[in-house]
């Protein structure tokens, strides 16, 4: 059964750090792209970054250009956003998603940016 | 502001047909297939249609999808109580190098 959890999410102020984490298990790791979605309180779905199987093509959205790092580690069979400079309109829940497709989703985390 | 562009609600009785629309342009749905994601409430969004018309094992044949020239739609016949959910329309966009979402259709079963 294909796993993908979450984790890493959490309150911080604004210009502050989080590195969110995506644990995956039940297929292979290494062959499979990854995207971070994320969905703000009440509104629709947001693309923020994707990553290749083997890290060579990485895209960010716009707005998180420069302040957010998508990268993996396919020997931990995990996925990370080091997110960084972080705004109130960052506040979302935070979805990990694989392959092209989106064909599996995580549970999310939530990652409030608030004084 | 979404690129994609959904209505904010629809509704239908058991048993109906119901439509969502989702509408872009020549960038993305216009040159790129479109992929419906079903999310129930208070849990993440689940894979409905991709490349347009085509359902990953699971999905009932009662949902289907089509696109035409800038817009998509997705149909959902036999409407059932448990359909009651957020539908998502998403597209790769050739200009902004992204994926561009619609801002997704709150569907109510009457």
């Amino acid at each position: 059964e294909v796993q993908l959890v979450e984790s890493g999410g959490g309150l911080v102020k604004p210009g502050g750090s989080l590195r969110l984490s995506c644990a995956g298990s039940g297929f292979t790791f290494s062959s499979s792209s990854f995207n971070w979605v994320r969905q703000a309180p009440g509104k629709g779905l947001e693309w923020v970054s994707s990553i290749s199987g083997s890290s060579t093509y990485v895209y960010y959205t716009d707005s998180v250009k420069g302040r957010f790092t998508i990268s993996r580690d396919n020997a931990k069979n995990s996925l990370y956003l080091q997110m960084n400079s972080l705004r109130a309109e960052d506040t979302a829940v935070y979805y990990c998603a694989r392959d092209y497709f989106y064909y599996d989703w995580g549970q999310g985390t939530l990652v409030t940016v608030s004084s | 502001q979404s690129v994609l562009t959904q209505p904010p609600s629809a509704s239908g009785t058991p048993g109906q047909r119901v439509t969502i629309a989702c509408s872009g342009s020549s960038s993305n749905i216009g040159s790129n297939t479109v992929n419906w994601y079903q999310q129930l409430p208070g849990t993440a969004p689940k894979l409905l249609i991709y490349s347009d018309d085509r359902r990953p094992s699971g999905v009932p044949d009662r949902f289907s999808g089509s696109r035409s020239g800038t817009s998509a739609s997705l149909a959902i016949s036999g409407l059932q109580s448990e359909d009651e959910a957020d539908y998502h329309c998403s597209a790769w966009d050739d200009s902004l190098k992204g994926w561009v979402f619609g801002g997704g259709t709150k569907l109510t079963v009457l």
